[in-house]
């Protein structure tokens, strides 16, 4: 079955700008994750939605970011006046349920370069 | 939190030589380990897990055994193949449900 997807793939924008990254999970999971992966940070958790209950917005960096899913599905990760330093690559994955940590599935990833 | 310590790389070695990457946690309890690989180009992916004391993760070849006695889960391949190129991260997760917290990422190059 299809896997994670992402878009787009990459995305060039000019400092100040706003930028929606999109991702699609798997059908029915119930739990998506965003995770940025940057030069000098490594991987870092992001956001956590599950099922209907309210997101784990903790990781987020700063109060430009935000993010939504719809009905369940579909997440939207939205920068807002995006900065250099907000350059990195944007990975979603999804999994099953709460309880399955170890079924976290990636998607490809969008390489956000802020210019 | 819980969290990972990996060796840096790169890592560079010959086809057929023995690969171990080191990771250590730190952590309250014993919690799940994960090993992700990246391959050039490509999303994370799942390599191997374990979740409990003692327990050991295969898969593709690479072993991980969870030692709760010096708290590491080394992965370890007798004899890479090039194909085994990609970087590899250390993984668990935090205290809160849903986040894995990695390590930095361990590159490894295998030359012919």
């Amino acid at each position: 079955g299809a896997g994670v997807s992402q878009s787009p793939s990459n995305k060039v924008t000019e400092k100040g700008k706003d930028v929606e990254l999109r991702c699609d999970p798997i059908s029915g999971h119930t739990a998506l994750y965003w995770y940025r992966q940057s030069l000098g940070q490594g991987l870092e958790f992001l956001i956590y939605f599950q099922g209907n209950s309210a997101p784990d917005k903790s990781g987020l960096p700063s109060d430009r970011f935000s993010a939504e899913r719809t009905g369940g599905s579909v997440s939207t990760l939205t920068i807002q006046r995006t900065q250099q330093e907000d350059s990195a690559v944007y990975l979603c994955a999804s999994s099953p349920s709460r309880q399955s940590l170890d079924e976290q599935y990636f998607g490809p990833g969008t390489r956000l370069t802020v210019t | 939190g819980n969290s990972v310590t990996q060796m840096e790389g790169p890592v560079t070695l010959s086809e057929e030589a023995f690969l171990t990457i080191n990771c250590t946690y730190t952590a309250t309890g014993y919690p799940s380990l994960f090993w992700y690989v990246q391959y050039p180009g490509e999303g994370l992916q799942l390599l191997l897990k374990a979740t409990k004391a003692d327990d050991k993760g295969s898969n593709k070849g690479f072993e991980a055994t969870y030692r709760k006695e010096t708290t590491s889960f080394h992965l370890e391949k007798g004899s890479v193949q090039v194909s085994d190129s990609a970087v590899y991260f250390c993984a668990s997760p935090s205290d809160s449900w849903g986040k894995l917290q990695f390590g930095a990422g361990t590159q490894v190059v295998v030359t012919p």
